[in-house]
Formats: structure tokens, C-alpha cells, sequence
């Protein structure tokens, strides 16, 4: 597997302003996704974070609302812009790694609370 | 399309019993499934997989999961439940290029 951290683990946001979420794995991997974690719900994805270019998103979510970049193999950032208490939510990136075909290995999580 | 069900939202067991927690899917395509659990205010960690080898796969922690493809079905057990064990535990199924995440089934584990 692969050490993934995340950061910040958790954050209280003012309606209206951004946040930008880093995830960082230990080792080079094929993919990285954003996922959302709605209160007692399950996952959903949100893109994937394409090395290099601009991220795929999921039907009902949109680049503007949640910009993705991902600047290298091991990094990358998702931004939930113009924050509603609605985004309150748990964030969580997970990767693919090389020789792993459809597994996927999640980081810890970003805990956001927005009022 | 692919799709996953969880039959059961809550599970409740005494510690030392078995578990059992159902699974059905659905897909177009000889699938790869998981089971994957989150502890309280963690991250997912990936309990098991089946990617078409053996049908009776043994994960971490003492699970297990048989693929039953006459049924559609990935059902997880334990043979004897331990408190540590009280998590959310999600069935996924592979779709294109992304999992697809069952509704999650809550286990507690009482004394």
C-alpha cells in the first residue's frame, strides 16, 4: 500500500470564503481521486485529479465550485470554493498505485465544518 | 451499469458471535469487489478484495468474504466478533476507471 496524508485533518470555515485541502502520498501512483462523505452517507466521487491537466469531474460537480490541480505523481489539492453550510462534509483523497489495477487506498480524511 | 446493495443499514452482534454483513451487486462485467471499513473519525481501510481468483477471500482482522456469482452476491463474515470491530463497513463494486460505494452498514458490537 501507500502512506497517504492529508491536511488539514479537520477545519471550521465561515460561509463564503475557500479551502483549500492537500493530499500527499509516499510513493508515485497511476491515479488520485477527491471523494465527498456527505453526514452518514456514503462516498461519492468527485473527479479525478489527472496529472498535468485539468481534473475530470463527476456529473454535479463542477471546476469552479471544487478546482483541482495536481502539479505532480504524488501531490495534489482540492479547493472547496464559496463554502455553504451544505460542504459541510468529509473530504477524502485515495490513490491508485502501479501494479495494483483497481485498488484504491484512501487517506485519512478532511473533516469540514462550515457555519 | 454497475451497481452495489447493502441489505442491511445496522447490524448488531455480542462480542465473541458471528458476523454477518450482506452484499448483492450488480454489473456488466465480470466485477472486482471490496469490502472496506471506517473506524470513527478515520480514513477507509481496505478490508478485503476479490478480483476473480478464489471465490472465498480472507482479508485482514480475521474477515472473509465469499463471491457467489449465481447470487450476485459478496457477503462478509467474522467468526467471532471483537469490539474493535464496531465501524462502518462499505461494499464496492468496480465501475469504470472508479469504485462505486454501497450505502454503508453500521456493526456495533455490544459486551
Amino acid at each position: 500500500s501507500a502512506v497517504i496524508s492529508q491536511k488539514p485533518s479537520r477545519d471550521i470555515c465561515q460561509r463564503g470564503t475557500s479551502l483549500t485541502i492537500q493530499c500527499q502520498v509516499d510513493s508515485q501512483v497511476t491515479m488520485m481521486f477527491w471523494y465527498r462523505q456527505q453526514p452518514g452517507q456514503s462516498l461519492t466521487l468527485i473527479a479525478t485529479a489527472n496529472q498535468g491537466s485539468e481534473a475530470t469531474y463527476e456529473s454535479g460537480f463542477v471546476i469552479d465550485k471544487f478546482p483541482i490541480s495536481r502539479p505532480n505523481l504524488t501531490f495534489s489539492t482540492l479547493t472547496v470554493s464559496n463554502m455553504s453550510p451544505e460542504d459541510s462534509s468529509i473530504y477524502l483523497c485515495s490513490v491508485k498505485l502501479a501494479g495494483h489495477t483497481d485498488t484504491q487506498y484512501f487517506g485519512p480524511g478532511t473533516r469540514l465544518t462550515v457555519l | 451499469a454497475q451497481s452495489v446493495t447493502q441489505l442491511d443499514s445496522h447490524v448488531s452482534v455480542s462480542e465473541g458471535t458471528p458476523v454477518l454483513l450482506r452484499c448483492n451487486y450488480s454489473s456488466s462485467y465480470s466485477p472486482s469487489l471490496f469490502w472496506y471499513v471506517q473506524h470513527p473519525n478515520k480514513g477507509l481501510q481496505l478490508l478485503l478484495k476479490y478480483t476473480s481468483a478464489a471465490t472465498l477471500v480472507k482479508g485482514i482482522n480475521g474477515f472473509e468474504a465469499e463471491f457467489k456469482k449465481s447470487e450476485t452476491s459478496f457477503h462478509l463474515t467474522k467468526p467471532s466478533a471483537h469490539m474493535s470491530d464496531a465501524a462502518e463497513y462499505f461494499c464496492v463494486v468496480t465501475g469504470t476507471d472508479k469504485l462505486i460505494f454501497g450505502t454503508g452498514t453500521r456493526l456495533q458490537v455490544f459486551p
